[in-house]
């Protein structure tokens, strides 16, 4: 496998410009995650799914994000409108979960720049 | 909830000498611990984990970590730092979703 795919690797685009970050997990894996990381706030849990439904969006930052994930091997992380402070770099990881199973493989990153 | 603290932000060590990331956890049951490297420009990379059994693990590029329940700590360890190894250090824990450090940012002195 060819790990978690995630696109584009860099983005930058205008305030209130729509963003789109894609993700392909690792076949066969339950649980795919989005965080983001910033220097301020360090790696930031936004939204997590099981089986492609989402489970726990609590840290997601506001209405102008949204996440889904339509099928086992595709995600889309969405800003509408984005914003400056939006600025960081996005990861997506997944994992097999259950027992013993929650190691998360990480792609490498969106680095979105809004300006 | 579980939570994981990083009390090291940066840390300099010269290349050979040995290392020690310190994390903390906090979580009631038996924890599942992770230690993840990201370099410049990249994602996370897992270096070791601990379920259960051994408490002294092993990991890859010459890593180690001791579990010490007691302490409520999982630091990771390298006898000889090389260059390379200069990165950032996340701390996880992972008995449901994973949840991470504010990671240690490893700095190396030729």
């Amino acid at each position: 496998d060819a790990g978690v795919i995630q696109s584009p690797r860099h983005e930058v685009t205008e305030m209130g410009q729509e963003v789109t970050l894609r993700c392909k997990p690792i076949s066969g894996h339950d649980y795919l995650f989005w965080y983001r990381q910033t220097m301020m706030r360090g790696l930031e849990l936004l939204i997590y799914f099981n089986n492609n439904v989402p489970i726990d969006d609590s840290g997601m930052p506001e209405d102008r994000f949204s996440a889904k994930m339509p099928n086992a091997s595709f995600s889309t992380l969405k800003i509408q409108p984005s914003e400056p402070r939006d600025s960081a770099v996005y990861f997506c990881a997944s994992s097999l979960g259950g027992l013993k199973n929650t190691e998360a493989f990480f792609g490498q990153g969106t680095r979105l720049t809004v300006v | 909830a579980q939570s994981v603290t990083q009390p090291d932000i940066h840390i300099t060590v010269s290349e050979g000498a040995s290392l020690e990331l310190r994390c903390n956890y906090s979580y009631g049951a038996t924890p599942y611990l992770f230690w993840y490297v990201q370099s410049p420009g990249q994602g996370l990379q897992l270096l070791l984990k601990y379920f259960s059994g051994d408490t002294l693990v092993q990991g890859i590029k010459g890593f180690e970590a001791e579990f010490k329940r007691s302490q409520s700590s999982f630091n990771l360890r390298k006898p000889s730092v090389h260059w390379s190894d200069a990165a950032e250090y996340f701390c996880a824990e992972g008995s449901y979703i994973p949840t991470f450090g504010r990671g240690t940012s490893l700095i190396v002195h030729p």
